[in-house]
């Protein structure tokens, strides 16, 4: 089973703070995605990463790939608080994909005003 | 479009008895996915139906089955309840692809007294 270490498992910084969250394995991904969910809700896909060393910016938010598949980060300029939420990162499950996903145990982000 | 709906929104049960959880695919989408979210952990990955077939299945023993009808939409069926079973039941629905987008519904939350 590929597994998906994510840290750190909470964050709590002020308005207008950077931060980077990392989704690292052993085991090398054909591709990773990025969610966030918040309470009550579903996890809303971000941004998907399936090129090794892929950057991509979505406004504040950016996500890079690592070179050999193995791991990704989420960085986050002059966080605001309604970038709080709970953050996942997640891969293909068995290294399939067709909408099986495996993911890892969040981020929690608290970004206080 | 109407997005992917779940029912019931919450539900209390307790040890021994069976649930059923159902889920409303978003439309156009023939792929539904069930995922267990424990409290602060990341969603694992129950099994999928496609064309009415379960398509793949994680680490969860039998007693947790499923349906998926001809509209698409699906249940989750879970008998022998036991405490561990509290959690947030997700669904997600997609085309069936290698890259198709997951949709998430909001989630049942489950507990097992």
């Amino acid at each position: 089973t590929q597994l998906l270490e994510q840290s750190p498992q909470f964050l709590s910084i002020q308005e207008g703070e950077n931060l980077t969250v990392y989704c690292n394995s052993s085991s090398v991904f054909s591709s990773l995605q990025w969610y966030r969910q918040e309470p009550g809700e579903g996890p809303v896909l971000l941004v998907t990463v399936v090129t090794g060393g892929e950057v991509k910016k979505l406004k504040r938010l950016t996500f890079q790939f690592g070179d050999a598949r193995k791991d990704s980060s989420l960085h986050i300029t002059a966080a605001q608080p309604g970038d709080t939420g709970l953050y996942l990162c997640a891969g293909p499950y068995g290294g399939t994909s067709y909408g099986k996903l495996t993911f890892g145990q969040g981020t929690i982000l608290t970004v206080h005003p | 479009e109407t997005g992917v709906t779940q029912s019931p929104t919450h539900l209390i049960k307790t040890r021994g008895q069976q649930v059923t959880l159902r889920c409303s695919s978003q439309s156009g989408h023939n792929t539904v996915s069930w995922y267990q979210q424990a409290l602060g952990q990341g969603p694992q990955f129950i099994f999928q139906y496609y064309r009415e077939e379960e398509n793949g299945r994680g680490n969860f023993p039998p007693r947790f089955s499923g349906l998926q009808f001809p509209n698409y939409s699906s249940e989750l069926n879970v008998n022998a309840l036991e405490l561990d079973d509290s959690a947030l039941y997700l669904c997600a629905s997609s085309s069936f692809g290698p890259t198709d987008t997951q949709y998430f519904g909001p989630g049942t939350r489950l507990t097992v007294l």
